[in-house]
């Protein structure tokens, strides 16, 4: 499979756990992004990687988010002191990083704060 | 603030018809935008895009239309087929200069295809 991976599928957590999330992207795209998604409504935008360079975060991820993507390859996203308000369903995409620079969508990790 | 919205939340349709699902973006600034589509439990799939020195692009059973005078796009599936059942989603990108990140999307339109 050469499209967006994503691991695991589904993660369900108790409130206050530390929770983490694996984005695969396509190879040889350099760009990745994380997108938050909840029921009904469109992806938001988190963060996003150049490279290993994480150039912008938005106000949506707070300091108990974190994403790496130490080799420029994969990346994490991690969630400390989760909160019932975390649930949602977490995305990845990757882009080549020219023209057109089409973002392609992993298929999410659903996560569920108890 | 700037947004992308869209103005049926659902659109039934029989098999064979043909839909039209629309769009309004406010930030005349945007230079690129996206169609997706999103099946339950899966990620957002890619379907067509336009640039805005275009008004028209044409895919395989789709076409997207990009009216800037008024701010409006729609996606138009011809032939609709019971897998075109999905949320449909349109982005842009309110970023210029070929940088394409940070996709602003619109809450969705759930097309519902009848045998």
């Amino acid at each position: 499979d050469t499209g967006v991976s994503q691991n695991p599928r589904h993660k369900i957590t108790k409130r206050g756990q530390n929770v983490t999330f694996r984005c695969d992207p396509i190879s040889e795209h350099n760009r990745l992004y994380w997108y938050r998604q909840t029921l009904g409504q469109g992806p938001e935008f988190l963060t996003y990687f150049q490279n290993e360079a994480q150039l912008e975060k938005s106000r949506l991820l707070s300091d108990r988010f974190s994403a790496e993507r130490p080799k420029g390859s994969f990346s994490t996203l991690e969630i400390q002191r989760t909160e019932q308000g975390d649930s949602a369903m977490y995305l990845c995409a990757s882009s080549p990083g020219h023209p057109p620079d089409t973002q392609y969508f992993g298929p999410g990790t659903r996560l569920t704060v108890l | 603030g700037e947004s992308v919205g869209l103005h049926l939340p659902t659109l039934s349709v029989q098999e064979g018809d043909n839909s039209i699902i629309n769009c309004a973006y406010s930030n005349s600034a945007s230079d690129y935008f996206i169609w997706y589509k999103q099946e339950s439990g899966k990620g957002p799939q890619f379907i067509i895009d336009i640039r805005s020195n275009m008004d028209k692009r044409q895919g395989q059973r789709v076409t997207v239309l990009l009216n800037k005078t008024v701010k409006h796009l729609s996606l138009q599936i011809a032939a609709t087929q019971p897998g075109d059942s999905a949320v449909y989603f349109c982005a842009e990108n309110p970023n210029s200069g070929g940088s394409n990140y940070k996709l602003t999307f619109g809450k969705g339109t759930l097309l519902t295809v009848n045998p």
